[in-house]
């Protein structure tokens, strides 16, 4: 079964850091590009970060940009988000996410996996 | 405020069809044929229902169909069902700069 789940999640005060991970299974892990997407409660889905499978192809928000980085370790089947200085906006479900396409040089905007989510809480 | 326009809500009968536009630019849905849409209903993680404009993953029901024109894109269901009451986010490639952006989301009512 192709599955990812998140952790590390949790409340945190403003300016601090937090790591998110995302262990992923069921596939080939290092075929695929992967996503971070994040949905504030009540509010809709927002795009954070992207890594190509290679990690030659790297992107982020610009509300995350300077402040939060990507990262994955292929042997590890595993995906990373190291978020610092935190902000109250910040909070959010954060979601792990498979791109669908196979081998690609860059991240797509089409994800066929998703995982269920860790919630980043930022607040003194 | 999101990226890319969409009506907050729509809604519609069983049986009918309705239609869920995205507004974008031409840096993003007008510059590519690459528009995805999402289906999220409560409490679960969104699911892809079209991708690259019009193209369909395996497993939806061919009542979803995804087209666009210019800076437009649109989803249309057809033979709504009571399980389409959901969210639903277009989503859009905007360059190997900003890489991806969605919609604000459209709450799909069925009566």
């Amino acid at each position: 079964e192709v599955q990812l789940v998140e952790s590390g999640g949790g409340l945190v005060q403003p300016g601090r850091s937090l790591r998110l991970s995302c262990a992923a299974s069921g596939f080939t892990f290092d075929d695929y590009a992967m996503h971070w997407v994040r949905q504030a409660p009540g509010k809709g889905l927002e795009w954070v970060s992207s890594i190509s499978w290679s990690r030659g192809s790297i992107g982020y928000a610009d509300y995350v940009k300077g402040r939060f980085t990507i990262s994955r370790d292929n042997a590890k089947n595993s995906l990373y988000l190291q978020m610092n200085s935190l902000r109250a906006e910040d909070t959010a479900l954060y979601y792990c996410a498979k791109d669908l396409l196979q081998g690609g040089t860059h991240p797509t905007n089409a994800v066929d996996i998703w995982g269920q989510g860790t919630m980043v809480t930022v607040s003194s | 405020q999101s990226v890319l326009t969409q009506p907050r809500s729509v809604s519609g009968s069983p049986g009918q069809s309705v239609t869920i536009s995205c507004t974008g630019t031409s840096s993003d849905v007008g510059g590519y044929n690459f528009v995805s849409w999402y289906q999220q209903h409560p409490g679960k993680a969104p699911k892809l229902m079209i991708y690259d404009v019009s193209k369909r993953p395996s497993g939806v029901p061919d009542r979803f169909s995804g087209s666009k024109s210019g800076n437009t894109a649109s989803l249309t269901i057809s033979g709504l069902q009571a399980e389409d009451e959901a969210d639903y986010y277009c989503c859009s490639y905007a360059g190997s700069y900003t890489f991806v952006v969605f919609g604000g989301g459209t709450k799909l009512t069925v009566l």
